[in-house]
């Protein structure tokens, strides 16, 4: 079975502050990493995702985040904060079972408030 | 190009009863998995549909049901409701079936009585 951890359940910072959320999995074969952003009131949205190749992506909004498969984790990354970026932010993960879909498996989310 | 929509937004049932949920996909995505996400917790997946057929399913009881129709809309049913049951219910469709990116629609709020 697939888990996935993240470290911090509240982060405030102030704007321009860099930001690094910690996301690790448990997973022991392939498998596809995201991070997805709910902002207030929206549904879920796609920020980042890792397939294959270049451990490091790029999402939208400035973000990106790190495959390290030797810790299994995938931490999201932003240099500059900004007020719009307060929002509830899940790392998930997608292995491949050879089963049939085992869907995505969510961490608990970390609440991320940007005060001005 | 048109989102996942759910429908309704909003349900409030008492326990024991009968819920039916209702969501159409994105345009072009054949396969679709419905997640329940309680207060202060990640979604957690229920099932996944794929040619409408259940391709999978997470760690729920058999009282809670779906459908996928030709359109590739779907509906996730649940029976003799409990308190616990209370959620946001999210449906995410996928261009194909596998472990690729699903796209979610805004969830139905269920509130059990």
């Amino acid at each position: 079975a697939q888990s996935v951890s993240q470290h911090n359940h509240h982060v405030i910072l102030s704007e321009a502050a860099s930001l690094e959320l910690g996301c690790n999995y448990s997973y022991g074969g392939t498998v596809n990493l995201f991070w997805y952003v709910q902002y207030p009131g929206q549904h879920l949205q796609l920020l980042l995702k890792y397939f294959s190749g270049d451990p490091l992506v790029k999402g939208i909004k400035g973000f990106e985040a790190e495959f390290i498969k030797s810790k299994f984790s995938f931490n999201l990354r932003k240099p500059s904060v900004q007020w719009s970026d307060t929002a509830e932010y899940f790392c998930a993960v997608n292995g491949f079972s050879g089963g049939g879909a085992d869907g995505l498996t969510f961490g608990k989310g970390t609440h991320l408030i940007i005060q001005p | 190009e048109t989102g996942v929509t759910q429908s309704p937004t909003h349900l409030i049932k008492t326990r024991g009863q009968q819920v039916t949920l209702r969501c159409s996909s994105q345009s072009g995505h054949n396969t679709v998995s419905w997640y329940q996400q309680a207060l202060g917790q990640g979604p957690q997946f229920i099932f996944q549909y794929y040619r409408e057929e259940e391709n999978g399913r997470g760690n729920f009881p058999p009282r809670f049901s779906g459908l996928q129709f030709p359109n590739y809309s779907s509906e996730l049913n649940v029976n003799a409701l409990e308190l616990d049951d209370s959620a946001l219910y999210l449906c995410a469709s996928s261009l194909a079936v596998g472990a690729g990116e699903q796209f979610f629609g805004p969830g139905t709020r269920l509130t059990v009585l």
